[in-house]
């Protein structure tokens, strides 16, 4: 099965910064990544498919890059409402597979 | 609307057996691939199982692999999670998610889950 690997598990952030995760596949997976927010005790929400395509409905301040192997999630502007744990899939195969999670947490 | 809505989850024994329902609407659902992904507490995301449009390919994740049976009724708009040999480990809250499309395996839309645990 492919590995995702997100980077970091978790990190502080204020409102109104720039944040950037990342996820490492450990096999090129082209572009066919996604990222999911989830925030407590609801389902996760899809953001980004095809390493960079906004799902319909997402602010325009969360952006994704990549293809290959390694890719980012970027929220250019962090709101109040983005304080939530992301995660990344790889669809190039079955197995799929997401990466561990990033925990966004209010500095 | 798209909508997912899980059941049947609750409370089960170790080795004991339990059948999960997602019931869609705001959608042809005999058109979609469907999944079941996993949760376990305060841990990430599990994919478990998928099924095509018809049914008739089905995968499996290794760790469910001989004890759990996914199936579809899309004359009811359901999809299934038949559970046996139930584990500790298989503890977690179960969502149904539909795929995007035949050729995007990501999941556009996810019901609310539905927990299951497993103790004696």
């Amino acid at each position: 099965a492919i590995r995702m690997t997100q980077s970091p598990s978790s990190f502080s952030a204020s409102t109104g910064d720039r944040v950037t995760i990342t996820c490492r596949a450990s096999q090129g997976i082209s572009s066919y990544l996604a990222w999911y927010q989830q925030k407590p005790g609801k389902a996760p929400k899809l953001l980004i498919y095809a390493a960079s395509t906004l799902q319909s409905g997402v602010p325009s301040r969360f952006s994704g890059s990549g293809s290959g192997t390694d890719f980012t999630l970027t929220i250019s502007c962090l709101q109040s409402e983005d304080f939530a744990t992301y995660y990344c899939q790889q669809y190039y195969s079955y197995a799929v597979t997401f990466g561990q999670g990033t925990k966004v947490e209010i500095k | 609307e798209v909508q997912l809505v899980e059941s049947g989850g609750g409370l089960v024994q170790p080795g004991g057996s339990l059948r999960l329902s997602c019931a869609a609407s705001g959608f042809t659902f005999s058109s979609y691939e469907m999944n079941w992904v996993r949760q376990a507490p305060g841990k990430g995301l599990e994919w478990v199982s998928y099924i095509s449009s018809s049914g008739s390919t089905i995968y499996y994740a290794d760790s469910v692999k001989g004890r759990f049976t996914i199936s579809r009724d899309n004359a009811k708009n359901s999809l299934y999670l038949q559970m046996n040999s139930l584990r500790a480990e298989d503890t977690a809250v179960y969502y149904c998610a539909r795929t995007s499309s035949s050729w995007d395996d990501y999941f556009d839309y996810w019901g609310q889950g539905t927990l299951v645990t497993v103790s004696s």
